[in-house]
This record gives C-alpha cells, sequence and structure tokens, in this order.
C-alpha cells in the first residue's frame, strides 16, 4: 500500500542542524512532489517547502529560504529534509506528504511524523 | 504572503447534527482552469493531517459523503450534514495555487457535545 515513513525522534541543541528522512512506498517516486510541513506543539500547520523528486526543483517558504535544503535519493526513494541553525522555535513535528506532479488531487498521503525537540 | 481565515475557531457539536466551517483567502482560489484551488483537512488526535476536500469540492478516496465542500473565489465552507464522534478533530482548510508559500488556515477545533 502507498506510504510515507519517516525517520525518528531527534533531539538537537541550539544551533545543531537536523536531517528528517522520509522514504516512500507503494508508488511511483518521481511522480509526486514531497511536500514538508511543520506543527509546533499546540499550533497549526505550517508550509515548509516542497521537492520535485523527478528534476529536483525545489520551493520554499521564504521564512526557511536559507536554513532549508530538500533533497532525494530516487534509488532508495526517499527524500530528505534538512534543518540548519537551529533554535528552539524549530522544535515541532515535521511532516512529509505527497502531491501528485500530474494533475492536483491534493497532499493525498502523509508521512506519520517526525518530533524534533530542539534544546540546550 | 496569501492569508486563510477560518471561522469559528471551534466548534461543539451534538452527534447527529451538521456542522459548518468557513475559510476564506486574501486573493482569489480560482485558476484560469475553472477550479478552486483550495483543500480541506483533517487532523484527528494524536494523528497526521488526512485529506478531507481537494479542489474545493472533490471528496478524497475513501471520506464519507457526510462530507462536502462548495464555495468559489476567496470564500469557502466545509459541511457535515451529521457529525459523528469520530469526526473530532482540528479542520485546516489550505491554498495551493499563490505559491510560495502553501497557505493553511489557523484550525477550527471540533469537539463532540
Amino acid at each position: 500500500q502507498v506510504q510515507l515513513v519517516q525517520s525518528e525522534t531527534e533531539v538537537k541543541k541550539p544551533g545543531a542542524s537536523v536531517r528528517v528522512s522520509c522514504r516512500a512506498s507503494g508508488y511511483t517516486f518521481t511522480g509526486y512532489y514531497m511536500h514538508w510541513v511543520r506543527q509546533a506543539p499546540g499550533q497549526g500547520l505550517e508550509w515548509v517547502g516542497w521537492i520535485n523528486p523527478n528534476n529536483v526543483a525545489t520551493y520554499y517558504a521564504q521564512k526557511f529560504q536559507g536554513r532549508v535544503t530538500l533533497t532525494r535519493d530516487t534509488s532508495i526513494s526517499t527524500a530528505y529534509m534538512d534543518l540548519s541553525s537551529l533554535t528552539s522555535d524549530d522544535t515541532a513535528v515535521y511532516y512529509c506528504a505527497r502531491e501528485s506532479t500530474a494533475n492536483y488531487f491534493g497532499l493525498d498521503v502523509w508521512g506519520q511524523g517526525t518530533t524534533v525537540t530542539v534544546s540546550s | 504572503d496569501l492569508e486563510m481565515t477560518q471561522s469559528p475557531l471551534s466548534l461543539l457539536v451534538t452527534p447527529g447534527e451538521p456542522a459548518s466551517i468557513s475559510c476564506r483567502s486574501s486573493q482569489s482560489l480560482l485558476h484560469s482552469s475553472g477550479y478552486n484551488f483550495l483543500d480541506w483537512y483533517l487532523q484527528k488526535p494524536g494523528k497526521s493531517p488526512q485529506l478531507l476536500i481537494y479542489l474545493a469540492s472533490n471528496r478524497a478516496s475513501g471520506v464519507p459523503d457526510r462530507f462536502s465542500g462548495s464555495g468559489s473565489g476567496t470564500d469557502f465552507t466545509l459541511k457535515i450534514s451529521r457529525v459523528e464522534a469520530e469526526d473530532v478533530g482540528v479542520y485546516y482548510c489550505m491554498q495551493p495555487l499563490q505559491i510560495p508559500p502553501y497557505s493553511f488556515g489557523q484550525g477550527t477545533k471540533l469537539e463532540i457535545k
């Protein structure tokens, strides 16, 4: 079945970087954008950016420009989000979600989420 | 950035009764294709968000037909014809048209009486 499986919880110190992975299965990895969305504790959803795994085009929210890098490894159908210069404000659950590159059907499959805690 | 405003921010509903959530965008979400680029997502407690409605009025696969979406341009509505206990959670609208960024509403928390 179609699923996105994310990496485990991360605890980082301020100033560090974190990498979160999202492994896709059950569909053609290069046929779907991979989005990253985060949710701070008790807050709403915030879009981080997306990557087109087919051509590595990326789109980032301006808020994260210069701190976030989205990459992918098509050989293992996995997308990555690297976030640098972490502060306590980056403490959140990070989700990956897919969107068809052909026709728009919404963000129809989501990962289980990865908790990133930034604390000294 | 385009702003999405939901109302109300919370709902307390008796099972079997209807519920309605409004989402207003600061710019039109009507594309030249004729489609309105507005989605609805539900985040159940402790879970990842799940897609309910895409392109304003299309139910996602597996979504019960008690959920419906309507609206055009800047004003959209999600309706639940008869609320069930499993519908509790936070509902978000999202626009994927004026990017970056994709924008979410603040969320509407639905609780059962």
